[in-house]
């Protein structure tokens, strides 16, 4: 089993849908969670990260986290075409290891 | 401000070949890492940096080399390619683990 699971989809959605993105995790030590997009044939970028539990929002995105389910979320509110790209979940537990453990991606299309 | 930069960004290998790919960062970062990416598996980290002089194994480090050259640099070496490491290869670098900063890539195939 992954340490880190997510559907790889695709996730189809029309534009000014909400999109719900999740991944769930076996390894109760990870303190760090990380929502990167990555845009065809470029490198992923951090869109936001959360430290334990709890909710983040960020503009029409918003990351929640249960650690109590071992379960994370990123919402996107207002879906647009330009939001279609890959979705990664990362984690990271609190030791100063450099060790990012990821996802293997959500692929997310908006339709116009 | 340029980021992460990374050459090339497309290479062709024969089985048995060496190269090293580059990476270098201007963004004044102490952490710096290399990742595959294959398709299903996500982004596995292959060795880090946690600061010049200093390197780490990561997931999948077997056939792999690096060098903290500078607090810019990170390179990664292939000795002997292998059909098993065509990839797409990464290099990021952070402040923290946590918020890393990625390059374009490099789209590697071993023949």
């Amino acid at each position: 089993q992954k340490e880190v699971e997510q559907d790889p989809g695709p996730l189809s959605v029309p534009e000014g849908a909400i999109v719900s993105l999740n991944c769930t995790y076996s390894n109760s030590a990870f303190q760090y969670f990380m929502w990167y997009r990555q845009y065809s044939r470029k490198g992923p970028e951090l869109l936001m990260y959360t430290y334990s539990s709890g909710n983040k929002e960020d503009g029409r995105f918003t990351a929640q986290v249960d650690k109590s389910s071992k379960y994370i979320s990123l919402f996107i509110r207002d879906s647009q075409p330009s939001d279609s790209a890959t979705y990664l979940c990362a984690m990271k537990g609190s030791s100063n290891t450099g060790k990012l453990i990821f996802g293997q991606g959500t692929t997310l299309q908006v339709k116009p | 401000n340029a980021g992460v930069t990374q050459t090339p960004k497309f290479q062709v290998l024969k089985t048995g070949q060496s190269m090293t790919l580059q990476c270098a960062q201007d963004m004044n970062h102490n952490s710096m890492y290399w990742y595959r990416q294959d398709p299903g598996m996500g982004l596995r980290l292959i060795y880090y940096s946690a600061s010049e002089g200093t390197t780490d194994k990561g997931e999948v480090p077997n056939g792999y080399n690096v060098s903290r050259l500078n607090k810019r640099e990170f390179s990664l070496r292939l000795e002997s390619a292998a059909p098993s490491q065509t990839s797409v290869y990464f290099c990021a670098s952070a402040w923290n683990d946590y918020e890393q900063y990625f390059g374009p890539g490099t789209r590697l195939t071993v023949t």
